[in-house]
């Protein structure tokens, strides 16, 4: 049950630009989170955002969240060449369902040209 | 610090073969999950457990089982193994006492069925 749809799937940029990607979902949450993961390895919890908070700061990332529009937004400001990865946005949907479920999107992948 | 491991990073078997996959995280996480990674479908639940000895199936059990004996391990099996089993396999964990349900994860196992 595919939940959020990241958009682009890829993208390319150069070092010190600025990475935007997107992410959408179908049905009301709790919390939306975002997650990396370098080539061939486990995913690692960047940031979380809750349902009723709009825009959240950990270092170089910013995660907006829109629930009018079941919609989020990760910024990489001044990107590295370490920023290299696949990015998930993870939904924590509002359901009488499993309690923890995480709904994965496909991820965006990220390539940073140095 | 979540400490997640897997037991193997690269396993190759042959078709027919009974296959386990083990996981072990040091963090008393009463949650844990199995999934497959594969491009283009991005990560897909397998199964999943709340508790010791309980477990849930999650989006595509099929040709799989696990077993959860006690808290810290969840196994992953293939009962014979084909060659669409083909895949990277993601262990994670999290608390039920954290309402947020952040997962961690481990480094993956990337399982060959020739």
């Amino acid at each position: 049950s595919q939940q959020g749809e990241e958009d682009p799937q890829a993208l390319s940029i150069q070092e010190g630009e600025n990475a935007t990607m997107n992410c959408s979902y179908k049905t009301s949450i709790n919390n939306l989170q975002w997650y990396r993961q370098n080539s061939g390895r486990g995913l690692v919890h960047l940031i979380l955002i809750r349902s009723n908070e709009r825009e959240k700061h950990s270092g170089r990332l910013r995660v907006t969240l829109d629930t009018s529009k079941k919609s989020s937004s990760l910024l990489i400001t001044a990107s590295r060449a370490a920023d290299t990865a696949s990015y998930f946005c993870a939904t924590d949907p509002i359901y009488g369902g499993s309690q923890g479920n995480l709904i994965f999107g496909k991820g965006t992948k990220l390539s940073v040209k140095p | 610090d979540v400490k997640v491991t897997q037991s193997s990073r690269y396993l190759v078997k042959r078709t027919g073969e009974k296959v386990f996959l083990e996981c072990v995280q040091d963090m008393d996480h009463e949650n844990m999950f199995w999934y497959r990674q594969d491009p283009g479908l991005g990560l897909r639940l397998i199964y999943f457990s709340y508790d010791v000895k309980m477990k849930e199936k999650g989006d595509i059990p099929e040709g799989y089982s696990v077993s959860r004996e006690k808290k810290e391990r969840f196994s992953l099996i293939l009962e014979s193994a084909s060659t669409n089993q083909t895949s990277m396999y993601l262990c994670a964990s999290s608390s039920s006492k954290r309402a947020t349900y952040e997962q961690y994860f481990g480094p993956g196992t990337r399982l060959t069925v020739t």
